[in-house]
């Protein structure tokens, strides 16, 4: 079964912190991506990446960047936190073809 | 853009009740439909999916059928289980772009 991984269940930060996320999948595949999930609104794209150390922009990449060093991992990053940052992010990872994700379990950052 | 309209809820039912849950969409091309689960406390998984119009996709006693002419994917369940209980998702999908994804239909189903 492909594994995704989440390195944070739960995680409070205070504003104004730089916060990492972490997410590692082990089914070598080409495509990751990072959403947030917020009542009412579904799902969002932040940022995603098809290939080691490249990345693109999704719907909301506004106050986020990422990093790709390394095929299995990819990071979100929160350069300042704010409090309407706070929400569920959501990792997954696809084959090139982009049909198929695999979500790990979210982290639920809180900014206070 | 394409966007997805689903019915929010919660819907509540009693168990071995019948499950209904909207799902329209407007999208350019022709996507492939999806239906993703998320059941407590997990990230979203794969439930079905069909690629053309009239194609009906199929897991776990759910269904849900192409409707090309009137952009719709409806999810169907002949008698809910508690352990159905989740939020589910409807997503419109274009090969090489990227999902798109409702807001999600909460589903309780009591015992």
């Amino acid at each position: 079964d492909v594994k995704v991984t989440q390195s944070s269940r739960y995680l409070v930060k205070r504003t104004g912190e730089k916060v990492f996320l972490e997410c590692v999948q082990d089914m070598d595949h080409e495509n990751m991506f990072w959403y947030r999930q917020d009542p009412g609104l579904g799902l969002r794209l932040i940022y995603f990446s098809y290939d080691v150390k490249m990345k693109e922009k999704g719907d909301i990449p506004e106050g986020y960047s990422v990093s790709r060093e390394k095929k299995e991992r990819f990071s979100l990053i929160l350069e300042s936190a704010s409090t309407n940052q706070t929400s569920m992010y959501l990792c997954a990872s696809s084959f090139r073809g982009r049909e198929k994700l695999f979500f790990g379990s979210g982290t639920q950052l809180s900014v206070l | 853009g394409d966007s997805v309209t689903q019915m929010e809820g919660p819907v509540t039912l009693s168990e071995e009740a019948f499950l209904t849950i909207n799902c329209t969409y407007t999208a350019t091309g022709y996507p492939s439909l999806f239906w993703y689960v998320q059941y407590p406390g997990e990230g979203l998984q794969l439930l079905l999916k069909a690629t053309k119009a009239d194609d009906k996709g199929s897991n776990k006693g759910f269904e849900a059928t192409y409707r090309k002419e009137t952009t719709s994917f409806h999810l169907e369940k002949g008698s809910v289980q508690v352990s159905d209980s989740a939020v589910y998702f409807c997503a419109p999908y274009n090969y090489g772009q990227n999902f798109v994804f409702g807001p999600g239909t909460r589903l309780s189903v009591l015992p």
